[in-house]
């Protein structure tokens, strides 16, 4: 299996700031990466696939970027509604495995 | 639209079984490979099974392999997921979730709670 790990755990923030969130893998995944946001008792939605591309619907604020095993989820300008825990996974081989979240939260 | 609607959660004794469903619309459910992902409480994302769009090819995480059972019946527009031989760590919210491709999952239900304890 393929392990995930992102980093932060949790993280504090302003409105308005900008925040990276870091997704590694153990071993190369090309950029079968996808990013998801989850907010409490509501299911996750997408937000980035295939490493970088936008998920349609979603704010240009977010970004993906990455290779290999290292990627991050940026997302410019944090809004009120981006408070949430965020999970990376990776689609390159069966099981598909998710990293552990980071949770955003308001400083 | 796009909507995926579970049901058949519940509260299940460790050793029992219990029956998910998920009922597809806004989409031609035949085309679309389907799977099942469950949290536990205050947990991460664990994925649990993939079914192809014609039922042919199935794969499971190790955790469940021998004891849960997906299928689905594309007339019926509809995903299952038995699952026997119940323990306390399969308590969880279950999703099930639609692949777009390539591993990723763009819609998912609104999550179904199993609880297993005595």
């Amino acid at each position: 299996d393929i392990q995930m790990t992102q980093s932060p755990s949790s993280l504090s923030a302003s409105i308005g700031d900008g925040i990276t969130i870091t997704c590694r893998a153990r071993q190369s995944i090309i950029s079968y990466l996808n990013w998801y946001q989850q907010k409490p008792g509501k299911a996750p939605k997408l937000l980035i696939y295939a490493a970088s591309s936008l998920q349609s619907g979603v704010p240009s604020r977010f970004s993906g970027s990455g290779s290999g095993t290292y990627f991050t989820l940026t997302i410019n300008s944090l809004q009120p509604e981006d408070f949430a825990t965020y999970y990376c996974q990776q689609s390159y081989s069966t099981p598909w495995t998710f990293g552990q979240g980071t949770k955003v939260e308001i400083e | 639209q796009v909507q995926l609607v579970e049901s058949g959660g519940g509260l299940v004794k460790p050793g029992g079984s219990l029956r998910l469903a998920c009922a597809a619309s806004g989409f031609t459910f035949s085309d679309y490979y389907m799977s099942w992902i469950r949290q536990a409480p205050g947990k991460g994302l664990d994925w649990v099974s993939y079914i192809s769009s014609s039922g042919g090819t199935i794969y499971y995480a190790d955790s469940v392999k021998g004891r849960f059972t997906i299928s689905r019946d594309n007339a019926k527009n509809s995903l299952y997921l038995q699952m026997n031989s119940l323990r306390a760590e399969d308590t969880a919210v279950y999703y099930c979730a639609r692949e777009a491709g390539s591993g990723r999952f763009d819609y998912w239900g609104q999550g179904t709670l199993v609880t297993v304890s005595s």
